[in-house]
């Protein structure tokens, strides 16, 4: 059974920068894993932020941005806001059709 | 407007049997896959599985397959999801979602998502 791994938790005070972590149990993730992060706010549906990697939705704040280094999909925020508050999502391609979400970043901005 | 409308909310037992849908407005249903996510009460999202709307072909994840049926009727450009046999433990948001890929092909998002259907299932 494929695991995606992210933070349980992360911590960030206003304005800092915080970098989220994304990565495969089979090994090492490129980008035709097809990296997807999204925003969930509770009660909320989620939102997509990024996709294939780095690219970003026409409202995705310009603070946001994806990248891979080390075999691993990552999402940093830069000048965090207090509406940044949130669970962050990230969904890896495997083919076949089969995609898997990461447990989850529950990211505290304080 | 592109938008994945989604069937309201389900109360039902354990044992019975349930179908929700997602429906497709402003863009050609057949052209993207739909995936279904399901969200437990306070846990992640999971993958469920996906379909194609144009030919139906289908992809489940293999912990959702045997469990789950999902399924299309492209005259009315809505995807479903169907339960035979409710458990307590199907209790859980579920959303649909528009796999979008780029014209090489070398991008692929999910957008837009429905709003949710929140089934709850009562032993």
């Amino acid at each position: 059974q494929t695991v995606v791994t992210q933070e349980t938790s992360l911590t960030v005070s206003p304005g800092g920068t915080v970098t989220l972590t994304c990565a495969s149990s089979t090994g090492a993730v490129t980008s035709s894993y097809y990296p997807n992060w999204f925003q969930q706010k509770p009660g909320q549906t989620p939102r997509a932020l990024i996709y294939s990697t780095s690219n970003k939705h026409s409202w995705t704040p310009a603070r946001f941005s994806g990248s891979l280094f080390g075999g691993i999909a990552a999402l940093t925020l830069s000048g965090v806001q207090p509406e940044d508050e949130a669970e962050y999502y990230c969904l890896l391609y495997y083919g076949g059709g089969q995609w898997v979400f990461g447990g989850g970043t529950k990211l505290t901005v304080l | 407007e592109v938008q994945l409308v989604q069937s309201g909310a389900e109360v039902k037992k354990s044992g019975e049997s349930l179908k929700i849908s997602c429906k497709g407005f402003g863009y050609s249903f057949t052209s993207n896959w739909i995936a279904w996510v399901r969200q437990m009460p306070g846990k992640g999202l999971e993958w469920m599985g996906i379909i194609n709307p144009g030919d139906s072909d289908t992809r489940y994840r293999p912990s959702f397959q045997g469990h789950v049926t999902i399924s299309a009727d492209k005259s009315i450009s809505t995807a479903y999801l169907q339960w035979s046999s409710l458990k307590a433990s199907d209790t859980a948001m579920y959303y649909c979602a528009r796999l979008g890929v780029g014209a090489t092909s070398n991008l692929r998002w999910f957008d837009p998502w429905g709003q949710g259907t929140l089934v709850t299932v009562s032993s």
